[in-house]
């Protein structure tokens, strides 16, 4: 089944405390990227990769980091936490679809993130 | 720059009236358009697509929505609404892979 998975779907955690919210797809899509989700502010991207090795920040980077070392794998860090990081996050991935002209976006399940 | 506008965020019908949730979109190139439903904690899923086919599109749950150049719109609707249809929904627009979404319009729908 094509899919998104990431973990942990949810996590509590306290100001300062690094931590990394994993995310891997299985449709060998080139194109992966994370947003947040905000109550009144829909969903923004924090952060795109085009393909392996390749990161690029979208509009919410600041106090981010991400990798991508695997083209399956793109891992969200958060150096060091802080309460306005609390959030919802989704992570996507991207491909073309058969006898489509655009590319099929893919979401995960969410990681709710709480930062005391 | 492509943009999303969602007017209103919340809205509330009676069950079994009509749902209709309004999206303005701006693009310089022809847009592709999509409305997502999110319920109650629960992740994204997409309920129709606008890639540039018919203008009329149909999606899951009994929703469509109309692609109007003119009006920049791409409104959703419900000729009857459920109470199972209560949730958030969001509009966006396709920035090449990056999807550009509105602020969201949250549902509800009252007995």
């Amino acid at each position: 089944e094509a899919q998104v998975t990431q973990n942990p779907r949810y996590l509590i955690t306290v100001t300062g405390k690094k931590l990394t919210v994993t995310c891997s797809q299985n449709m060998n899509h080139e194109y992966m990227s994370w947003y947040r989700q905000d109550p009144g502010l829909g969903l923004r991207q924090i952060y795109y990769s085009m393909n392996v090795e390749v990161t690029d920040k979208g509009d919410v980077p600041e106090g981010y980091k991400v990798s991508r070392k695997e083209k399956r794998n793109f891992p969200l860090i958060l150096e060091s936490p802080s309460p306005n990081q609390t959030s919802l996050y989704f992570c996507a991935s991207s491909g073309p679809l058969a006898g489509s002209s655009y590319n099929e976006q893919f979401f995960g399940p969410g990681t709710r993130l709480t930062v005391l | 720059a492509q943009s999303v506008t969602q007017l209103g965020s919340h809205v509330s019908v009676s069950e079994g009236a009509l749902v209709l949730l309004r999206c303005n979109y701006s693009s310089s190139v022809p847009p592709y358009l999509f409305w997502y439903v999110q319920y109650p904690n629960q992740g994204l899923q997409l309920l129709l697509k606008y890639t540039s086919a018919a203008t009329l599109v149909k999606g899951i749950n009994g929703f469509e929505a109309e692609f109007k150049k003119s009006e920049t719109s791409f409104h959703l609707t419900k000729p009857s609404a459920h109470m199972s249809d209560a949730a958030e929904y969001f509009c966006a627009v396709s920035d090449t892979d990056k999807l550009i979404f509105g602020t969201g319009t949250r549902l509800q729908v009252f007995p």
